[in-house]
């Protein structure tokens, strides 16, 4: 059974990198059809997708992050990464990581809860 | 790009059906047959119910439904159950990114 965990900082000054790892188990990220992506949701709000990356090293953002954003793959520990820069407190929030097919995404971490501030 | 438009909230009494819409444009919904469709319960991380428009996941049970007209997509369930209250979220291809809903909270009367 496909399994993704997310670990990184729970905490983050503002203005500073927010970084987070995504490690899979159960499967292989070379697998191809699959798109390995980030989604967030800050408290009590709905869910924003961030992007995705292929094994390749593909890489696809959000347009509203893209400045900010850097996803990466390393597929010799089956882990994909998470990089936002000069993170604010808008950036708080649950941060998901998922494996995707046809956009659809089928299988998540647990999340793991991420907060800005001083 | 702009979210996915959707009701704020929906309701009904079990055994009804409800319908939750999810309105988008011409360069995500009204162009490819990638919606979406999650089931998202309180602390949990959201559960895909509905994919590819109208494909039902292993284990999902077919009172869960999803169709397409031009640029909105709809989320049917029949039969409503308790365990069924949660928030739903859409999700649409896009081109080179996906876009989410705003969210629908789904009450059981």
């Amino acid at each position: 059974q496909l399994q993704l965990q997310e670990s990184g900082p729970g905490l983050v000054k503002p203005s500073e990198t927010l970084s987070l790892t995504c490690t899979v188990s159960g499967g292989s990220i070379s697998s191809s059809n699959y798109y390995w992506a980030w989604v967030r949701q800050p408290p009590g709000k709905g869910l924003e997708w961030i992007g995705s990356i292929y094994f390749s090293g593909k890489t696809f953002y959000n347009p509203s992050l893209k400045s900010r954003v850097t996803i990466s793959v390393d597929t010799s520990k089956n882990q994909f990464s998470l990089r936002l820069n000069s993170v604010t407190a808008a950036d708080t929030a649950v941060y998901y990581c998922t494996r995707e097919e046809t956009s659809t995404a089928h299988y998540w971490g647990q999340g793991t809860l991420v907060t800005v501030s001083s | 790009q702009s979210a996915l438009t959707q009701p704020r909230s929906v309701s009904g009494s079990p055994g009804q059906s409800v319908t939750i819409s999810c309105t988008g444009t011409n360069s995500d919904i009204g162009a490819y047959n990638y919606v979406s469709w999650y089931q998202q319960h309180p602390g949990k991380a959201p559960k895909v119910m509905i994919y590819d428009v109208n494909k039902r996941p292993s284990g999902v049970p077919d009172r869960f439904s999803g169709s397409k007209s031009g640029n909105t997509a709809s989320l049917t369930i029949s039969g409503l159950q308790a365990e069924d209250e949660a928030d739903y979220y859409c999700c649409s291809h896009a081109g080179s990114f996906v876009v989410f809903g705003g969210g629908t909270r789904l009450t059981v009367l």
